[in-house]
């Protein structure tokens, strides 16, 4: 499903380095999301985007900062990279006007801290 | 403690067995619960959900779960695995309360051998 796409997929950095996590979606949905995914603990919000001029802390927020460009772009941002921060993240959107929150997932990027 | 619990971390069972893995969650209130599947290097994807009505609730690929309130679970299950259910399983509840954000168990690892 190519509704929610994720670039780069795989990503080696080092410590201290900045990254970028971009996300993309052709849903038209208004809510936008950042997971991140860590054996064991399933997925942990770190922000979430309920419409262009709204960003809002999820449960694991530092660390990170996030950008919504545009209502189907959101990236996700690493200003210093640190090892713990390796881990599968994952975007996610969904619907508003539902009013249940079925979110629906990109691919994941995998990134490595070094 | 978790708000979301899935009680087993791993399962591995034969083709043909029946699966059954189990879900809590601690909040009180409306809730809105799904079951996501993540096969080997994919993304998550929605195996079904409950939002009121029958809480016998079936989803694809020939899962069902059980929501049942008293004991504020709802159990996954299938009567008869294949190779290609092997994945890992995610439960997941929102509350209005709450926002609607979804929280997620921490998964359960679910391994079918040939």
């Amino acid at each position: 499903d190519a509704d929610v796409t994720q670039t780069p997929r795989n990503r080696i950095t080092k410590t201290g380095k900045r990254i970028m996590l971009e996300c993309s979606q052709t849903k038209g949905h208004d809510r936008m999301y950042w997971y991140r995914q860590d054996p064991g603990l399933g997925l942990q919000l770190i922000y979430y985007s309920f419409d262009v001029k709204d960003i809002n802390k999820g449960e694991i927020s530092d660390g990170y900062s996030v950008s919504r460009q545009a209502q189907a772009k959101f990236s996700l941002s690493l200003e210093s990279a640190i090892p713990n921060q390796t881990a599968l993240y994952f975007c996610a959107t969904s619907d508003a006007g539902t009013g249940i929150n079925e979110q629906f997932f990109g691919p994941g990027t995998r990134l490595t801290v070094l | 403690a978790q708000s979301v619990s899935q009680h087993n971390h791993h399962v591995i069972l034969s083709e043909a067995a029946s699966l059954e893995l189990g879900c809590n969650y601690s909040y009180g209130g409306t809730v809105n619960l799904f079951w996501y599947v993540q096969y080997p290097g994919q993304h998550l994807q929605l195996l079904l959900k409950y939002f009121s009505g029958d809480p016998l609730v079936k989803g694809i690929k020939g899962f069902e779960a059980e929501f049942i309130k008293s004991k504020f679970s709802f159990n996954l299950r299938k009567p008869s695995v294949q190779w290609s259910d092997t994945a890992e399983y995610f439960c997941a509840v929102t509350r209005k309360a709450a926002g609607n954000k979804l929280t997620f168990g921490g998964g359960t690892r679910v391994l079918v051998k040939p």
